[in-house]
């Protein structure tokens, strides 16, 4: 079983709709969770970090729900330029494996005019 | 300000070859992180270091690659024999030692084609 199942998507929206995205992670003891967005060819970049009471910045909306292991993206009015794939990140605290990240496939998103 | 910095960006070899990557992390940053992506699926982790010290390697990271971390500031990884099946994009990451909610930042990476 992978770490984070993600839905891979493709999502396909108009501009200024609200898409949502799920991830969920296997292991209970993970304590940092992060959403990245990572455009064609390009190297991941941190969106937001995701914090247990939920987190807002502009636009995107995260929440976490430790007790079903499940992470959400909300991005509200779309614009073009959210264009991208969005990976579901789970840091994994058990010991000897502290600092790594594990990694969903990402949920492709196109956002049309 | 300079990110992480990875060399080359494209590297085209021939199966059976040596290659060298090379990563530069941001210069306060003690972790360093290496990463392999191939098409549609998310990074997977190969192995890191904090400071010299190589930490953790991962199943992926077969005989035939090694990472160095010399002075605890760039690193290189390297993968013999190349095969095939190593053709990806091997992404560095550093990030500051903040306990659990350490933030990594990634280089551009390097695209490598095993011919």
């Amino acid at each position: 079983r992978k770490e984070v199942e993600q839905d891979p998507g493709p999502f396909n929206v108009p501009e200024g709709a609200t898409v949502a995205f799920n991830c969920t992670y296997s292991n209970s003891a993970s304590q940092s969770f992060f959403w990245y967005r990572q455009d064609c060819r390009k190297e991941p970049k941190l969106l937001m970090s995701v914090y247990s009471s939920g987190n807002e910045d502009g636009r995107f909306t995260a929440q976490l729900n430790r007790a079903s292991q499940y992470i959400s993206l909300l991005i509200r009015d779309s614009k073009l330029s959210d264009s991208a794939t969005y990976l579901c990140v789970v840091n994994s605290d058990r010991g000897s494996t502290l600092g790594r990240l594990y990694f969903g496939r990402g949920t492709q998103l196109t956002v049309w005019p | 300000d300079t990110g992480v910095s990875q060399n080359p960006r494209h590297k085209i070899t021939k199966r059976g070859q040596n290659v060298t990557f090379r990563c530069d992390p941001i210069s306060e940053h003690n972790r360093l992180y290496w990463y392999r992506q191939t098409l549609g699926q998310g990074p997977e982790f190969l192995t890191y270091f904090q400071n010299e010290a190589q930490l953790e390697k991962s199943r992926l990271l077969s005989d035939r690659f090694s990472a160095e971390r010399p002075k605890g500031s760039f690193s290189t990884l390297e993968i013999q024999r190349t095969e095939q099946g190593d053709s990806a994009m091997y992404l560095c990451a550093s990030s500051l030692d903040r306990g659990a909610r350490n933030i990594q930042y990634f280089g551009a990476g390097t695209r490598l084609s095993v011919l």
